[in-house]
């Protein structure tokens, strides 16, 4: 029953690091999404995939960059860590109803990160 | 104008009321709502989805959707302490690829 699995739980980077957020989904979901989550800001969207080998930005991509080679795959790579991109970033997976998304997403239990 | 848009709260009722959290969107043409609840620390969980207008009960749950007036709500009867938590109201566009998009958030605290 593992649904989606993020990690690591807890980073702290210094400005200018790399590094990369795992998710993996076993539920076979077509849909992954890479959500932001700031204080009093709701959830944005980083990075969406509507498959493997499909990707697309969301509403903040700027300093992400990701990959989907598998279905049960979605890491998001952060190149350069500035301390604007301190916050929870959550990796989400949606089933389909034919070609629609349904909207219904399962999250992971999401990844702190701390940029000083 | 925000596509979502919730009051950020926090609501305060007394265990046993009835909690009431409301939300308006901007897209017209969106079809599907859902509600997603999130203790804090915690990552979100779906809790009802709702698409057409009316009411649509799920035990203490209840979704209200008035797609005239663009406008969902939750109501959560007998609320319990354990229903303290931000509920995040989503709309899925009826463009592109259908993204969800997601409102600020209610607190909702419930009181002994």
């Amino acid at each position: 029953n593992a649904g989606v699995t993020q990690t690591p739980k807890f980073r702290i980077l210094k400005i200018g690091q790399s590094m990369t957020l795992q998710c993996t989904q076993d539920m076979n979901h077509n849909y992954m999404y890479w959500y932001r989550q700031d204080p009093g800001m709701g959830l944005k969207l980083i990075y969406y995939s509507v498959g493997a080998g499909i990707t697309d930005k969301g509403e903040v991509p700027n300093g992400y960059n990701v990959s989907r080679s598998t279905t049960e795959d979605f890491p998001l790579r952060l190149e350069l860590a500035a301390p604007s991109q301190t916050s929870v970033y959550f990796c989400a997976s949606s089933r389909t109803s034919g070609q629609l998304n349904t909207g219904e997403l399962f999250f992971g239990e999401g990844s702190r990160l701390t940029v000083l | 104008q925000k596509e979502v848009e919730q009051n950020s709260g926090p609501l305060s009722v007394p265990e046993g009321a009835i909690a009431s959290l409301n939300c308006t969107y901007s897209d017209r043409g969106s079809q599907s709502f859902f509600w997603y609840r999130q203790y804090s620390g915690k990552s979100p969980e779906l809790i009802m989805s709702i698409y057409s207008n009316g009411d649509k009960e799920d035990g203490r749950f209840t979704a209200q959707l008035n797609k005239a007036s663009q406008y969902v709500s939750l109501l959560i009867r007998d609320s319990q302490p354990s229903d303290s938590a931000t509920y995040l109201c989503a709309v899925r566009m009826n463009t592109g690829f259908q993204k969800l998009v997601f409102g600020t958030g209610t607190r909702l605290l419930v009181s002994p």
